[in-house]
């Protein structure tokens, strides 16, 4: 079965830049969760959704970032314009439906490098 | 802060040792589960314990978990070489998030 799927891989791009990154969870699951990864601040939730629906953006660092979920199977992180202390890595995240369990499974990770 | 905060920050030990990792958190939880990193790589779910159950079995994984003193230990009995990597916990907050700790870098050496 395939996992969560998330591209590009890897993104380098200069600062004022638009970057777009995607996801594709896992069939049947209707939680999806945008991560950030750096050294200095560990794992960070962005943003999660519900049935497609934002239920916390409380994550985002600004103005800069968005997300969108048009459909159940793919997601998309935004940011515009780029900066360099956005340079991290990005993982989307998804979960079944059912309450008390709340396991996630991860994509790959996007690795962004903002020069 | 985060709600997961994992003792120690690293550990080094023999192939064939066993591993013990420690995480505490600050509020009541619904249950608590424990994450491995491969460097490079995503987080991949290990195990997960709820908050009535003390301790749970997976392989050569046991997970303990203390409510009283809101705390939870991750053992790894007769590590591998292919065990080194960063291991989480996280817990269920009051809105359903689910909030990583900062995490135990392990080192198997063979």
């Amino acid at each position: 079965d395939a996992g969560v799927i998330q591209s590009p891989r890897h993104e380098v791009t200069e600062m004022g830049q638009e970057v777009t990154l995607r996801c594709k969870p896992i069939s049947g699951h209707n939680s999806l969760f945008w991560y950030r990864q750096t050294m200095m601040r560990g794992l960070e939730l962005l943003i999660y959704f519900n049935n497609n629906v934002p239920i916390d953006d409380s994550g985002m660092p600004e103005d800069r970032f968005s997300a969108k979920m048009p459909n159940a199977s793919f997601s998309t992180l935004k940011i515009q314009p780029s900066e360099p202390r956005d340079s991290a890595v990005y993982f989307c995240a998804s979960s079944p439906p059912g309450v008390g369990s709340y396991e996630q499974y991860f994509g790959p990770g996007t690795r962004l490098t903002v020069t | 802060s985060q709600q997961g905060e994992e003792d120690p920050q690293a550990l080094s030990i023999q192939e064939g040792e066993n591993a013990t990792m420690n995480c505490s958190y600050k509020t009541s939880i619904n249950n608590l589960q424990w994450y491995r990193q491969n460097s490079g790589r995503g987080l991949v779910h290990l195990i997960l314990i709820r908050s009535n159950e003390r301790e749970k079995h997976s392989g050569r994984l046991r997970v303990t978990l203390d409510t009283s003193k809101k705390s939870s230990s991750l053992l790894i009995t007769a590590s591998r070489a292919a065990d080194t990597a960063s291991y989480f916990c996280a817990v269920v907050d009051s809105s359903y998030k689910l909030i990583f700790g900062s995490g135990t870098r392990l080192l198997v050496r063979p």
